[in-house]
């Protein structure tokens, strides 16, 4: 069935660098898109979301782009933190469920 | 602190037994959704409840059940649980339930219950 997935499962970053986390979805009837950070031993925490009908949105230190010509989205982090350090899961809404991607393991080095 | 509740935070049991896991929701929300999470896989959808009512399904087994409280409040039911079963059980609650398009419905998750199935 479609589904969202990530293209890579981990991702090594220089502290201080910028990470670049991307999603590849295959529905292309979804229509609203977030991104979710998971610290370890803690639930998924919201981070940033975007609707199908925008290119890019901004937040803290952080931008979502979509391009839904090839159905793709990342998530870019800028000056990446230790306390980035976490998994992260691009999710979409569709048929009125919220379903998951594999998630993205992000290690920032020191 | 995210303000959904969820206990046992860790629960260990033998396969055939049963658990129930507990989740109280944000105050103000009234979905409440369940997804586990295996050590290889993502976050799988289990099922969702509105205001008492389900409202959605996902890959929820039949040995698997849910309901939604008049206070709102869920519990997921596990029962004769094999060893596969051994996850983290997440509950999310948000104001209005899933729809495309809209931001209010943004989940808000609690930090997870460990089942270990011996």
């Amino acid at each position: 069935g479609e589904s969202v997935g990530l293209h890579l499962p981990t991702l090594s970053v220089q502290e201080g660098d910028n990470s670049i986390i991307n999603c590849a979805y295959s529905n292309s009837a979804s229509d609203y898109f977030i991104w979710y950070k998971q610290e370890s031993g803690k639930g998924p925490q919201f981070i940033i979301d975007i609707r199908s009908n925008m290119d890019k949105r901004q937040g803290q230190r952080v931008t979502v782009l979509l391009n839904k010509t090839v159905k793709h989205l990342s998530l870019q982090i800028a000056a990446t933190q230790p306390g980035d350090s976490a998994v992260y899961f691009c999710a979409e809404i569709n048929d009125y469920k919220l379903s998951f991607g594999a998630g993205t393991t992000v290690t920032v080095r020191a | 602190d995210s303000g959904v509740t969820q206990t046992p935070k860790h629960l260990i049991t033998a396969t055939g037994q049963r658990v129930t896991l507990r989740c109280s929701p944000r105050s103000g929300d009234l979905s409440v959704y369940w997804y586990q999470q295996s050590l290889d896989q993502g976050l799988q959808f289990l099922i969702q409840y509105y205001n008492g009512e389900e409202r959605a399904k996902g890959n929820i087994l039949e040995r698997f059940s849910a309901q939604q409280f008049p206070d709102l409040h869920s519990e997921l039911n596990l029962s004769s649980l094999e060893l596969g079963d051994s996850a983290l059980y997440f509950c999310a609650s948000s104001v209005v339930p899933v729809a495309g398009g809209s931001g209010a419905n943004v989940l808000t998750f609690g930090a997870g219950s460990r089942l270990t199935v011996l």
